[in-house]
């Protein structure tokens, strides 16, 4: 068992250009969940998708954020034109469709928009 | 909607002392209830949960939760705390979405241990 896996770590960027961060999740799972995490607060839900379909999307996903899981494995989450405010942590978490569905999440990737 | 509110943003305990951490929810029908750990550089780790039956819940590494209805309360305890606890710890309560549950979190409270 690998664990959730994220990519990169720590992303550095100017306001006004976009990003892309990656999200492995755990090979047997089905869901894979996006969160955003400011400093202070405890993560809060942006999206989730079971296999590649995207399944719910919270308010706070504007329409510069997009999301896929194209093959059902992997993720992607995409912010254009990054503003200052967008700076956070991105934790992304996986699930199985068994039984209680216990999210397991990954270190995370911090954006810091200048 | 619901939501969780944690009133310690910070909690000192020595080492080897007792812990309860306070969490209040507000969610109209019957709550999923979790505790949540995150260490620095580490992703959110799941010690316990709530879902129905005993209101005392177990978890991982020596912790326990009680389930309190009539108080909208699910805090966490452990009786004797050890360094390594030290790390930020987050209540969530969930709701069903599509067959999965989407957990709202609190906005957490850090745990420092003194030796």
């Amino acid at each position: 068992d690998t664990g959730v896996s994220q990519d990169p770590r720590h992303k550095i960027t100017k306001r006004g250009q976009n990003v892309t961060f990656r999200c492995d999740p755990i090979s047997e799972h089905n869901r894979l969940y996006w969160y955003r995490q400011t400093l202070g607060q405890g993560p809060e839900f942006l999206t989730y998708f079971q296999n590649e379909a995207q399944l719910e999307k919270s308010r706070l996903l504007s329409d510069r954020f997009s999301a896929e899981r194209p093959k059902g494995s992997f993720s992607t989450l995409e912010i254009q034109r990054t503003e200052q405010g967008d700076s956070a942590m991105y934790l992304c978490a996986s699930s199985s469709l068994a039984g209680y569905n216990e999210q397991f999440f990954g270190p995370g990737t911090r954006l810091t928009v200048l | 909607a619901q939501s969780v509110t944690q009133p310690d943003i910070h909690i000192t305990v020595s080492e080897g002392a007792s812990l309860e951490l306070r969490c209040n929810y507000s969610y109209g029908a019957t709550p999923y209830l979790f505790w949540y750990v995150q260490s620095p550089g580490q992703g959110l780790q799941l010690l316990l949960k709530y879902f129905s039956g005993d209101t005392l819940v177990q978890g991982i590494k020596g912790f326990e939760a009680e389930f309190k209805r009539s108080q909208s309360s699910f805090n966490l305890r452990k009786p004797s705390v050890h360094w390594s606890d030290a790390a930020e710890y987050f209540c969530a309560v969930a709701t069903p979405s599509g067959g999965s549950y989407i957990p709202t979190f609190g906005r957490g409270t850090s745990l420092i241990v003194h030796p």
